[in-house]
């Protein structure tokens, strides 16, 4: 079975000021990784995800994450952050293959204040 | 493309009563799942749907089941409601067959109050 560890459960930051949200995963067998983001009161939304080949992968909103395979992580991190991007994050990862199923970190809150 | 309803958005139940809850995947996905996020615990996987069929369902106690439709909705249903089950329970669809590759697409969410 696969876990998604996110070091960091509240996250609180400056406007314009650099972000990173950690994430590390255990499984036995290869994975795909994903960051999902949660605003007040709504369901969530991918921001982005690894399958495979560049290990850096980026979202439409300036958001980026790197798969580092050896050291079983994906952080996610931004270089300026705005008061918008204050929500709730979650990293998740599904095992290749069959039985698929979705394994959730418990969400870093970030802030971003004025 | 119309994104992943879930019905009602609130409800209210009294402990030991039942709650069903709805949910229409989008349009073209086979695959249906259900999550529980309550305070502080996160996203803990309830159960998938795919074709019709329970491929696999998480750590919770029987009470908690469902059913997906030839028209690939859901309904989630709790039994013998406890005062723990409060909580967001979200819906999310997907392609089927894609061997987990695939991102899933949530609704807004059925917030639950057991009292």
């Amino acid at each position: 079975a696969q876990s998604v560890t996110q070091l960091d459960s509240q996250v609180p930051v400056f406007e314009e000021a650099p972000v990173e949200l950690r994430c590390n995963y255990s499984s036995s067998v290869s994975v795909y990784l994903f960051w999902y983001v949660q605003y007040p009161n709504q369901g969530l939304q991918l921001l982005l995800k690894y399958l495979s080949g560049s290990t850096l992968v980026e979202s439409i909103n300036g958001f980026e994450a790197e798969f580092n395979k050896s050291q079983t992580s994906f952080h996610l991190r931004k270089p300026s952050v705005h008061i918008s991007d204050t929500a709730e994050y979650f990293c998740a990862v599904s095992r290749q293959g069959s039985n698929y199923k979705l394994t959730f970190g418990k969400g870093t809150l970030l802030t971003v204040n004025p | 493309e119309a994104g992943v309803t879930q019905s009602p958005t609130h409800l209210i139940k009294t402990r030991g009563q039942q709650a069903t809850l709805r949910c229409s995947p989008i349009s073209g996905h086979t695959s249906v799942y259900w999550y529980q996020q309550a305070l502080g615990l996160g996203l803990q996987f309830l159960l998938w749907y795919d074709e019709g069929e329970e491929r696999n369902r998480g750590n919770f106690p029987p009470r908690f089941s469902g059913r997906q439709f030839p028209n690939y909705s859901s309904e989630l249903n709790v039994n013998a409601l406890e005062l723990e089950d409060s909580a967001l329970y979200l819906c999310a669809s997907s392609p089927g067959g894609t061997g987990g590759s695939s991102p899933l697409h949530f609704g807004n969410g059925t917030r639950l109050t057991v009292t």
